[in-house]
């Protein structure tokens, strides 16, 4: 079973917008972190969050985390046809073990 | 600095088979985990492997088992596979001692049993 819902399962947007997807988890966090993957390839790590803090950024990538809701989100701003690529909340917990939402799968149109 | 390695890439096995699949971790790393992801479970942790021993484990039938050799590079088992176990196989490292630190993913191996 996931730990986490994401939110939405799908968005399609043009190419310049702004997309936001959101992740919810059920217990507390050591940290959260996000995971692009394109066509059911690998993972690739985009940020870790770790509980005590609220935001952070990578480049066009911004990450927030309400430990109070349980919730984080992540926005692409000014997305490109390149950002296409389905996007995973996981859980970090005790050693490396990961526990992943259903995936963001995000389309951006040329 | 040469990435996270899984070989083989694709795999058609017959129900009753066993496989096993390997990971080359990056250098250095010394936790391996490992993941299955289907269309209708999503990602799911099988278990890590740190120092040659593991050190957590996932929700899986004993049919599923991995090991990790002294240069950190780990090979997963499946034996006697069901149709179910169709899946892309995903390994992941990371970095020393590393708690709560972000993982490196590889190809993945796809899995398919007929």
């Amino acid at each position: 079973s996931q730990q986490g819902e994401e939110d939405p399962q799908a968005l399609s947007i043009q190419e310049g917008e702004n997309a936001t997807m959101n992740c919810s988890y059920k217990t507390s966090i050591n940290n959260l972190q996000w995971y692009r993957q394109n066509s059911g390839r690998g993972l690739v790590h985009l940020i870790l969050i770790r509980s005590n803090e609220r935001e952070k950024h990578s480049g066009r990538l911004r990450v927030t985390l309400d430990t109070s809701k349980k919730s984080s989100s992540l926005l692409i701003t000014a997305s490109r046809a390149a950002d296409t690529a389905s996007y995973f909340c996981a859980k970090g917990a005790a050693g490396n073990k990961l526990t992943f939402g259903g995936g963001t799968r995000v389309l951006v149109k040329p | 600095k040469a990435g996270v390695t899984q070989t083989p890439r694709y795999l058609i096995k017959t129900r009753g088979q066993q496989v096993t699949l390997s990971c080359s971790p990056i250098s250095g790393h010394r936790s391996v985990s490992w993941y299955q992801q289907t269309p209708g479970q999503g990602l799911q942790f099988l278990f890590e492997y740190f120092s040659e021993t593991q050190r957590n484990k996932g929700n899986f039938p004993g049919r599923f088992s991995g090991r990790q050799f002294s240069n950190s590079r780990s090979e997963m088992n499946v034996s006697t596979l069901e149709l179910g176990d169709s899946a892309l196989y995903l390994c992941a490292s990371s970095s020393p001692g590393g708690a709560g630190t972000e993982a490196f993913f590889g190809q993945g191996t796809r899995l398919t049993v007929v």
